[in-house]
């Protein structure tokens, strides 16, 4: 089934160790983008790749790095986590940045960092 | 930054209409896109509007007028199903998408 899919589903992490969530496409799609969720505060975008090999800074990007060397997969990795860091993150990709083209979503990490 | 506002929560009845309310400010605009997510679920496209007007998908309809930076999800005929939350995004000058907090929209029988 064409998607996107996010691993793990769920992730109970101690402060200051090295976390990386996955996320791969099958759709071909060239932009992918990493959100975090919060209550209240919606979705926040940390990092965007708008085709492989490059990749941009969003509105959240401390603390987070992402590596994009092909067009599937676009990893996050969390350096050294910290209990803000506790989030629904989710994970999207387009078939490009302009148009009409609607963000496909993942079904989301729940991490908590305790 | 971006500023894009709409009510925390609408409370309705099955079979009638709710009428969703956003308003943005943004560095520039190239589209204002609606989300629905159910608890616990992935966000999922709902309408996309980028030219002043109407545009109308089945039950849903989304409105956008560029000079009064507002937008609003209408949904007709409500169903037990359509109880979810309703996000409004709008894509900036650097076609990054920037999401309002969301509506959590009640449908009540």
């Amino acid at each position: 089934i064409a998607g996107i899919t996010q691993a793990p589903t769920s992730q109970i992490l101690a402060a200051g160790r090295r976390m990386t969530l996955r996320c791969t496409q099958d759709m071909r799609h060239n932009a992918m983008y990493w959100y975090r969720q919060d209550l209240g505060l919606g979705l926040r975008l940390i990092h965007y790749s708008n085709t492989a090999g490059t990749t941009g800074k969003g509105e959240v990007p401390d603390g987070y790095s992402v590596s994009r060397a092909n067009t599937d997969d676009f990893p996050l990795t969390l350096a050294s986590a910290v209990p803000s860091q506790t989030s629904v993150y989710f994970c999207a990709s387009s078939e490009g940045t302009g148009h009409s083209y609607e963000q496909y979503f993942g079904p989301g990490t729940r991490l908590t960092v305790t | 930054g971006q500023n894009i506002d709409q009510p925390t929560e609408m409370t309705a009845t099955e079979g009638a209409i709710v009428q969703i309310n956003c308003t943005y400010q943004t560095s520039g605009f190239n589209g204002l896109f609606w989300y629905q997510q159910h608890a616990g679920e992935a966000p999922t496209f709902l309408s996309y509007n980028v030219l002043d007007g109407l545009e109308e998908k089945g039950r849903f309809s989304s409105f956008l007028s560029r000079s009064k930076g507002y937008s609003y999800l209408l949904l007709k005929e409500l169903q037990m199903k359509d109880s979810a939350s309703y996000l409004c995004a709008v894509r900036d000058g650097d076609y990054k998408l920037s999401f309002g907090a969301g509506t959590t929209v009640t449908v009540r029988a």
